[in-house]
């Protein structure tokens, strides 16, 4: 079964740097998700595209955040500098269309020291 | 502000026993619901999907929608100790198809 790819796995970094995460999304998902789960909380949607458009990223804190899926394809979210309280999970979801279930990866467990 | 709640339990049954969860949300123009289970440290992993009124049955679970009264819920047959994770509801509004997660409830079966 295809499977939305993430990497790294887990991540531990001082505050004030710089971390990246990636995803892959199963092939033909036209949109892609990525969300902030803090531990004994549901998923919490920080940008949703498109294909390479973003389509919503009201939650997204821009002053430190960044997204891009250039090609529409794969994706990469950017945090600088990172701060204690973004340590959380991140996860990637991906759909065939905004309608349709999303697939979730494996998630990215951010520690921020 | 569009809101999913859900009972954080946990909720402890024997094995064998039939599980109930049960989720409420705020707005009326909800069309797509989804339960998923997400084991400790893992991601959440789709179960279930419900779009219209009624029961859906897939093997041992079956989700209930009632748009009405703004709920949805889950039932799981025969528990299994396998079955002990979290899970999660989540909402879509299709007016902008983002999804909206209530804070899970912790399911544990006791074998």
């Amino acid at each position: 079964e295809a499977e939305v790819a993430q990497s790294p796995r887990y991540k531990i970094t001082e505050k004030s740097q710089a971390v990246a995460f990636w995803c892959d999304p199963i092939s033909g998902h036209a949109t892609l998700y990525w969300y902030r789960q803090i531990l004994g909380q549901g998923p919490e949607l920080l940008v949703q595209f498109q294909d390479e458009s973003v389509v919503d990223d009201s939650q997204l804190p821009k002053d430190r955040f960044s997204a891009e899926r250039l090609k529409g394809v794969d994706s990469t979210l950017k945090i600088q500098p990172a701060e204690l309280g973004d340590s959380a999970m991140y996860l990637c979801a991906s759909s065939i269309t905004g309608e349709q279930p999303q697939h979730f990866g494996d998630g990215t467990r951010l520690s921020i020291l | 502000q569009k809101e999913v709640e859900q009972n954080s339990g946990p909720l402890s049954v024997p094995e064998g026993a039939i599980a109930s969860l049960n989720c409420t949300y705020s707005d009326r123009g909800s069309q797509s619901f989804f339960w998923y289970r997400q084991y400790s440290g893992k991601s959440p992993e789709l179960i279930m999907s419900i779009y219209s009124n009624g029961d859906k049955e897939d093997g041992r679970f079956t989700a209930q929608l009632n748009k009405a009264s703004q709920y949805v819920s889950l039932l799981i047959r025969d528990s299994q100790p396998s079955d002990s994770a979290t899970y999660l509801c989540a909402v879509n509004y299709n007016n902008d198809y983002k999804l909206s997660f209530g804070a899970g409830t912790t399911v544990t079966v006791r074998a």
